[in-house]
Protein backbone atom coordinates (compact mmCIF):
# COMPACT_ATOMS: atom_id res chain seq x y z
CA UNK A 1 0.00 0.00 0.00
CA UNK A 2 1.00 3.40 -0.73
CA UNK A 3 2.97 5.48 2.42
CA UNK A 4 2.97 9.18 2.47
CA UNK A 5 4.88 9.86 5.91
CA UNK A 6 4.96 12.82 7.54
CA UNK A 7 8.41 13.41 9.28
CA UNK A 8 6.92 15.18 12.28
CA UNK A 9 3.61 14.20 14.00
CA UNK A 10 3.71 17.74 16.18
CA UNK A 11 6.09 21.03 15.92
CA UNK A 12 6.39 23.91 18.52
CA UNK A 13 7.98 27.14 16.23
CA UNK A 14 8.81 30.59 17.69
CA UNK A 15 7.52 33.33 15.64
CA UNK A 16 9.77 34.53 12.92
CA UNK A 17 11.55 31.36 13.15
CA UNK A 18 12.26 29.26 9.22
CA UNK A 19 10.11 25.97 9.74
CA UNK A 20 10.24 23.29 7.04
CA UNK A 21 7.63 20.20 6.95
CA UNK A 22 8.89 17.29 4.95
CA UNK A 23 6.67 14.62 3.32
CA UNK A 24 8.37 11.56 1.52
CA UNK A 25 5.77 9.03 -0.85
CA UNK A 26 7.48 5.45 -1.54
CA UNK A 27 5.32 5.29 -4.94
CA UNK A 28 6.70 7.24 -7.43
CA UNK A 29 4.01 9.32 -7.55
CA UNK A 30 4.24 12.58 -9.81
CA UNK A 31 1.74 14.72 -8.13
CA UNK A 32 2.00 16.19 -4.54
CA UNK A 33 0.10 18.18 -2.20
CA UNK A 34 0.29 20.55 0.73
CA UNK A 35 -2.94 21.52 2.52
CA UNK A 36 -3.73 23.01 5.86
CA UNK A 37 -7.01 22.27 8.27
CA UNK A 38 -8.51 24.47 10.52
CA UNK A 39 -11.63 23.73 12.25
CA UNK A 40 -14.81 25.03 10.30
CA UNK A 41 -13.24 25.42 7.50
CA UNK A 42 -12.02 22.01 6.33
CA UNK A 43 -8.82 21.46 3.59
CA UNK A 44 -6.97 24.36 1.83
CA UNK A 45 -4.82 23.79 -0.39
CA UNK A 46 -2.06 25.95 -0.11
CA UNK A 47 0.99 24.35 -2.90
CA UNK A 48 1.28 21.47 -5.46
CA UNK A 49 3.41 19.73 -7.51
CA UNK A 50 3.21 18.22 -10.70
CA UNK A 51 6.73 16.84 -11.17
CA UNK A 52 10.17 17.53 -9.29
CA UNK A 53 11.31 21.23 -9.79
CA UNK A 54 7.58 22.02 -10.50
CA UNK A 55 5.05 23.77 -8.36
CA UNK A 56 2.20 25.93 -8.56
CA UNK A 57 0.14 28.18 -6.14
CA UNK A 58 -3.04 26.91 -4.27
CA UNK A 59 -5.33 28.72 -2.69
CA UNK A 60 -3.59 30.10 0.02
CA UNK A 61 0.11 29.96 -0.51
CA UNK A 62 0.84 33.46 0.79
CA UNK A 63 3.84 32.67 3.33
CA UNK A 64 4.63 29.54 2.39
CA UNK A 65 7.04 28.26 -0.28
CA UNK A 66 7.70 24.36 -1.30
CA UNK A 67 10.52 22.43 -2.51
CA UNK A 68 10.69 19.00 -4.89
CA UNK A 69 14.03 18.66 -5.69
CA UNK A 70 13.29 14.63 -5.44
CA UNK A 71 10.42 13.05 -6.89
CA UNK A 72 9.62 10.99 -3.57
CA UNK A 73 10.04 14.11 -1.13
CA UNK A 74 7.73 17.67 -0.89
CA UNK A 75 8.95 19.76 1.46
CA UNK A 76 6.55 23.15 2.46
CA UNK A 77 8.79 25.89 3.75
CA UNK A 78 7.40 28.45 6.46
CA UNK A 79 9.80 31.49 5.47
CA UNK A 80 9.22 33.20 8.68
CA UNK A 81 6.40 31.54 10.89
CA UNK A 82 3.69 33.31 11.87
CA UNK A 83 1.53 32.70 14.47
CA UNK A 84 -1.69 32.54 12.14
CA UNK A 85 0.23 29.47 10.80
CA UNK A 86 -0.59 27.20 13.66
CA UNK A 87 -2.77 24.46 11.70
CA UNK A 88 -2.71 21.05 10.66
CA UNK A 89 -0.77 20.64 7.65
CA UNK A 90 -1.48 17.42 5.51
CA UNK A 91 0.79 16.01 2.95
CA UNK A 92 -0.59 14.26 -0.05
CA UNK A 93 0.44 12.43 -3.39
CA UNK A 94 -1.73 11.41 -6.21
CA UNK A 95 -1.65 7.90 -8.01
CA UNK A 96 -1.94 7.76 -11.51
CA UNK A 97 -3.83 5.49 -13.69
CA UNK A 98 -7.74 4.14 -14.09
CA UNK A 99 -8.05 4.20 -10.25
CA UNK A 100 -6.28 7.74 -9.55
CA UNK A 101 -6.77 8.87 -5.79
CA UNK A 102 -4.80 11.07 -2.92
CA UNK A 103 -3.55 9.43 -0.65
CA UNK A 104 -2.70 11.60 2.71
CA UNK A 105 0.13 11.40 5.31
CA UNK A 106 -0.77 11.62 9.52
CA UNK A 107 -0.90 15.49 9.39
CA UNK A 108 1.83 17.89 11.12
CA UNK A 109 0.44 19.55 13.52
CA UNK A 110 2.51 23.06 14.07
CA UNK A 111 2.12 25.45 17.04
CA UNK A 112 3.70 28.62 16.45
CA UNK A 113 4.23 30.54 19.68
CA UNK B 1 -14.89 28.87 -8.53
CA UNK B 2 -16.03 25.56 -6.91
CA UNK B 3 -17.02 25.38 -3.18
CA UNK B 4 -18.19 22.75 -1.33
CA UNK B 5 -21.20 23.12 1.78
CA UNK B 6 -21.97 20.75 4.57
CA UNK B 7 -24.44 22.02 6.49
CA UNK B 8 -24.25 19.68 9.29
CA UNK B 9 -21.34 20.10 11.78
CA UNK B 10 -22.18 17.70 14.30
CA UNK B 11 -24.71 14.53 13.83
CA UNK B 12 -24.95 11.99 16.35
CA UNK B 13 -26.02 8.82 15.52
CA UNK B 14 -27.29 5.37 18.00
CA UNK B 15 -25.04 2.26 16.42
CA UNK B 16 -27.17 0.18 13.93
CA UNK B 17 -28.81 3.08 13.02
CA UNK B 18 -29.05 4.65 9.41
CA UNK B 19 -26.35 7.53 8.45
CA UNK B 20 -26.68 10.50 6.00
CA UNK B 21 -24.10 13.37 5.37
CA UNK B 22 -25.50 16.36 3.30
CA UNK B 23 -23.41 18.21 0.76
CA UNK B 24 -23.99 20.45 -1.87
CA UNK B 25 -21.65 22.31 -4.45
CA UNK B 26 -21.23 24.78 -6.76
CA UNK B 27 -19.13 24.14 -9.86
CA UNK B 28 -20.35 25.42 -13.60
CA UNK B 29 -19.66 22.07 -14.99
CA UNK B 30 -19.71 18.52 -14.52
CA UNK B 31 -17.72 18.19 -11.27
CA UNK B 32 -15.54 15.65 -9.86
CA UNK B 33 -16.93 14.73 -6.59
CA UNK B 34 -14.98 12.58 -3.37
CA UNK B 35 -15.82 11.62 0.36
CA UNK B 36 -12.84 11.06 2.39
CA UNK B 37 -12.70 10.07 6.33
CA UNK B 38 -10.47 11.11 8.79
CA UNK B 39 -10.56 9.34 12.14
CA UNK B 40 -8.87 10.79 15.35
CA UNK B 41 -5.16 11.26 15.17
CA UNK B 42 -5.40 9.71 11.16
CA UNK B 43 -4.80 11.07 7.57
CA UNK B 44 -7.66 11.69 5.34
CA UNK B 45 -8.78 8.08 3.04
CA UNK B 46 -10.97 7.97 -0.06
CA UNK B 47 -14.34 6.77 0.48
CA UNK B 48 -15.90 7.36 -2.73
CA UNK B 49 -15.49 9.33 -5.77
CA UNK B 50 -17.71 10.16 -8.74
CA UNK B 51 -16.46 11.30 -12.23
CA UNK B 52 -19.28 9.94 -14.72
CA UNK B 53 -21.75 7.24 -15.04
CA UNK B 54 -23.84 5.91 -12.30
CA UNK B 55 -25.01 8.50 -9.92
CA UNK B 56 -25.46 6.05 -7.76
CA UNK B 57 -21.34 5.53 -5.94
CA UNK B 58 -20.66 2.53 -4.17
CA UNK B 59 -17.87 3.19 -1.57
CA UNK B 60 -15.90 1.57 0.85
CA UNK B 61 -16.92 0.33 4.38
CA UNK B 62 -20.34 0.19 3.66
CA UNK B 63 -21.36 3.53 2.08
CA UNK B 64 -22.65 4.73 -0.96
CA UNK B 65 -23.64 8.52 -1.92
CA UNK B 66 -26.04 9.82 -4.98
CA UNK B 67 -25.11 12.73 -7.48
CA UNK B 68 -28.18 14.77 -7.91
CA UNK B 69 -27.22 17.33 -10.31
CA UNK B 70 -30.72 18.75 -10.15
CA UNK B 71 -30.07 19.49 -7.01
CA UNK B 72 -26.37 20.32 -6.47
CA UNK B 73 -25.82 17.49 -4.15
CA UNK B 74 -24.26 14.59 -3.39
CA UNK B 75 -24.89 12.73 0.16
CA UNK B 76 -23.30 10.10 1.90
CA UNK B 77 -25.38 7.09 3.17
CA UNK B 78 -24.77 4.30 5.46
CA UNK B 79 -27.61 1.92 6.17
CA UNK B 80 -26.59 0.38 9.48
CA UNK B 81 -23.70 2.47 11.19
CA UNK B 82 -20.97 0.88 13.52
CA UNK B 83 -18.77 2.69 16.11
CA UNK B 84 -15.95 2.34 13.94
CA UNK B 85 -17.59 5.00 12.41
CA UNK B 86 -16.89 7.42 14.30
CA UNK B 87 -14.57 9.85 12.74
CA UNK B 88 -15.08 13.73 10.67
CA UNK B 89 -16.38 13.34 7.04
CA UNK B 90 -14.99 15.64 4.21
CA UNK B 91 -16.65 16.03 1.26
CA UNK B 92 -14.48 17.58 -1.82
CA UNK B 93 -15.29 18.79 -5.25
CA UNK B 94 -12.89 19.29 -8.29
CA UNK B 95 -13.04 20.57 -11.53
CA UNK B 96 -10.86 17.94 -12.99
CA UNK B 97 -8.34 15.08 -12.89
CA UNK B 98 -5.75 17.43 -11.46
CA UNK B 99 -7.11 17.53 -7.67
CA UNK B 100 -7.10 20.51 -6.80
CA UNK B 101 -9.87 19.74 -4.65
CA UNK B 102 -12.06 21.81 -2.72
CA UNK B 103 -13.11 20.84 0.89
CA UNK B 104 -16.28 21.01 2.60
CA UNK B 105 -15.43 22.05 6.08
CA UNK B 106 -16.42 18.66 7.84
CA UNK B 107 -18.88 16.81 9.52
CA UNK B 108 -18.00 14.88 12.63
CA UNK B 109 -19.93 11.82 13.30
CA UNK B 110 -20.56 10.82 16.98
CA UNK B 111 -22.07 6.81 17.32
CA UNK B 112 -23.26 6.23 20.47
CA UNK B 113 -23.73 2.64 21.80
Amino acid sequence: DVKVTQSSRYLVKRTGEKVFLECVQDMDHENMFWYRQDPGLGLRLIYFSYDVKMKEKGDIPEGYSVSREKKERFSLILESASTNQTSMYLCASKSPGSNEKLFFGSGTQLSVL
Amino acid sequence: AQSVTQPDIHITVSEGASLELRCNYSYGATPYLFWYVQSPGQGLQLLLKYFSGDTLVQGIKGFEAEFKRSQSSFNLRKPSVHWSDAAEYFCAVGAGLDYKLSFGAGTTVTVRA
